[in-house]
């Protein structure tokens, strides 16, 4: 089955800065790459997604790229805030499958 | 418009026991998945129903059971607790449940589980 593995678990960085998480995937079948976002106490909530139809998205301070040669994607935060700060979950799931599987988190900390 | 919703928010049992939990799917969604996730995971798969039918499971054994209602609504059972069931449970809609898979999917903010 798919296993996806994210990196690095831990990030800090000043307000500002860049962010920038990675996630490889081990099914070359698997064609949609969401990511979400965890507050604690609360569920995750989706931020961006992208499909293996394409190279990469944009949503104003946040980006997404895919490279299916090599079976990766990444989230790229730009000009970070406090209130990024949360669990940064990568997942990634095969059409007709209903198994959606998702990385071990990423903690990022932007400090003020 | 009505998010997901899941009850008990917290609750504790014992090895051996049994436990249901419930989820109330978002408005308009007709798929409900359950995840595990473990302190300082990410959410395991463990199924999904569509029309009131199992439609994906994950590893997890058969004591891990659910059930969705004619109104989209679900419930997950699991049997015979072992304290490494302790965990975030989160229901997750979508208005996938034709096989793509590729729904986004909206969480509720889960049940936690303390197994003693």
């Amino acid at each position: 089955g798919e296993n996806v593995e994210q990196h690095p678990s831990t990030l800090s960085v000043q307000e500002g800065d860049s962010a920038v998480i990675k996630c490889t995937y081990s099914d070359s079948a698997s064609n949609y790459f969401p990511w979400y976002k965890q507050e604690l106490g609360k569920g995750p909530q989706l931020i961006i997604d992208i499909r293996s139809n394409v190279g990469e998205k944009k949503d104003q301070r946040i980006a997404v790229t895919l490279n299916k040669t090599a079976k990766h994607f990444s989230l790229h935060i730009t000009e970070t805030q406090p209130e990024d700060s949360a669990v940064y979950f990568c997942a990634a799931s095969i059409a007709k499958n209903n198994d959606m599987r998702f990385g071990a988190g990423t903690r990022l900390t932007v400090k003020p | 418009e009505t998010g997901v919703t899941q009850s008990p928010t917290h609750l504790i049992k014992t090895r051996g026991q049994q436990v249901t939990l419930r989820c109330s799917s978002q408005s308009g969604h007709n798929t409900v998945s359950w995840y595990q996730q473990a302190l300082g995971q990410g959410p395991q798969f463990i199924f999904q129903y569509y029309r009131e039918e199992e439609n994906g499971r994950g590893n997890f054994p058969p004591r891990f059971s659910g059930l969705q209602f004619p109104n989209y609504s679900s419930e997950l059972n699991v049997n015979a607790l072992e304290l490494d069931d302790s965990a975030l449970y989160l229901c997750a809609s979508s208005s996938a449940g034709t096989g793509l898979g590729t729904g986004e999917l909206f969480f509720g903010e889960g049940s936690r589980l303390t197994v003693l």
